[in-house]
């Protein structure tokens, strides 16, 4: 069974560093691109940041580039997100989410984590 | 970056009828590899979001045959043919053609 589970939110003040983790199982960690994609409270869906399998690639909306750093550890089937310089328009909702990429198809997001809620705020 | 509006925002339904959503984006959607990464996915309340459609019109596996998606370019629908209680949540477009992945407002279904 795929699962992905994520953790490390939690209550930071604005200017704060957090790291947000996804323990996934149930399938081969290191064949998928994955996601995060955050939620503010009673918002819509924003894509934040997406890596290769491999980790070799990294890519990431405006709003993240540069305080925001996606990495991966295949051997321990965990996604992280090492967040800085958060500001209160960061407090959401962050879900990890993997994409199915194969011959066939691809860009398939076929499973979301529950999601772990980041709450900046002095 | 591509903006995705979905109409209505609000769609108050009654079970066993027909409901439809419309999503257009600001740009085409077709890739280079010739497909057209539009999304669908529904998200009840309390719960993640939940992939319904890819690429236009395909169901993933387990979603019921009553949701339907169309459309080309960058005009699209959902369409549910017959609401069940189940459906109540609100649904998203997104776009995965071009990064920034984007997604709509949201539609939130309602009996």
């Amino acid at each position: 069974e795929v699962q992905l589970v994520e953790s490390g939110g939690g209550l930071v003040q604005p200017g704060g560093s957090l790291r947000l983790s996804c323990a996934v199982s149930g399938f081969t960690f290191s064949n998928y691109w994955m996601h995060w994609i955050r939620q503010a409270p009673g918002k819509g869906l924003e894509w934040v940041s997406s890596i290769r399998g491999a980790g070799t690639t990294t890519i990431y909306a405006d709003s993240a580039k540069g305080r925001f750093t996606v990495s991966r550890d295949n051997p321990k089937n965990t996604l992280y997100l090492q967040m800085s310089s958060l500001r209160a328009e960061d407090t959401a909702v962050y879900f990890c989410v993997r994409e199915v990429c194969t011959n066939e198809v691809c860009k398939l997001f076929d499973y979301w984590g529950q999601g772990t809620l980041v709450t900046v705020s002095s | 970056d591509v903006v995705m509006t979905q109409t209505p925002l609000s769609s108050p339904v009654t079970l066993g009828q027909p409901a439809s959503i419309s999503c257009r984006s600001s740009q085409g959607l077709v890739e280079n590899d010739g497909n057209t990464y539009m999304n669908w996915l529904q998200q009840r309340p309390g719960q993640p979001p939940r992939l319904l459609i890819y690429k236009v019109s395909t169901r993933l596996s387990g979603v019921p045959d009553r949701f339907s998606g169309g459309g080309a370019g960058t005009e699209f629908t959902l369409k549910i043919s017959r609401v069940e209680a189940e459906d109540v949540g609100v649904y998203y477009c997104m776009q995965a053609t071009h990064f920034p992945y984007t997604f709509g407002q949201g539609t939130k279904l309602e009996i």
